[in-house]
């Protein structure tokens, strides 16, 4: 049973480019969050969304930063224009329903040249 | 807005060690709360969570923690640490109720275990 999968691992952006990473969540989960670890910081919540909808995005910042979880196909964090302070590992979890334990991928590093 | 703090950056014990690593979380209302564990190279894992009842909560692996309302508090306790306790822990926060939603982490503890 495949748990959460997050792609790609590692990612590299020049200051400018955007940048996508996936979130598939475990199998009958339709629960996703996505958190992001900045160096030596613990990890900061930025979005829960349940299929096709948004719940809380009191975590994201207000500009740049979207993300989404369509009926069909893995939860997408995008980032556009990216800057040095945009490198960090973003975290993905997910829930069979909002009372159940969140089960982490194993992260993406996204490194901003 | 709730906060978390864990009180050590990084604790080395060696093997056969009581461990007990601190955490205290700010927040005016009812609390879920959770200790993570990340093994070296792995993701994160739910170690034991409380919501209600017992404030003290036992856990995978022998781990157990306790809930003190009065001093705002959730130390995670082992009695006697082996080296493959070696990982990061993180504890967490959710506003009560029994939704988890957002999760507020502390900054993690860093727990080397020596054979």
């Amino acid at each position: 049973n495949a748990g959460v999968m997050q792609n790609p691992r590692h990612l590299v952006r020049r200051r400018g480019q955007e940048a996508r990473l996936r979130c598939s969540p475990m199998k009958g989960h339709s629960h996703v969050y996505w958190y992001r670890q900045l160096p030596e910081e613990g990890l900061k919540f930025m979005v829960y969304l349940q299929k096709e909808n948004i719940i809380d995005e009191s975590g994201m910042p207000k500009e740049r930063f979207s993300a989404e979880f369509p009926k069909e196909g893995p939860s997408i964090l995008r980032i556009q224009q990216v800057v040095r302070g945009d490198s960090a590992a973003y975290f993905c979890a997910s829930s069979r329903e909002g009372d159940q334990p969140q089960h982490f991928g194993d992260g993406t590093r996204l490194s901003i040249l | 807005a709730q906060s978390v703090s864990q009180h050590n950056h990084h604790v080395i014990l060696s093997e056969a060690a009581s461990l007990e690593l601190g955490c205290n979380y700010s927040y005016g209302g009812t609390v879920n709360l959770f200790w993570y564990v990340q093994y070296p190279g792995q993701h994160l894992q739910l170690l034991l969570k409380y919501f209600s009842g017992d404030p003290l909560v036992k856990g995978i692996k022998g781990f157990e923690a306790e809930f003190i309302k009065s001093k705002f508090s959730f130390n995670l306790r082992k009695p006697s640490v082996q080296w493959s306790d070696t990982a990061e822990y993180f504890c967490a926060v959710s506003a009560g109720g029994t939704s988890y939603g957002k999760l507020t982490f502390g900054q993690g503890t860093i727990l080397t275990v020596h054979p």
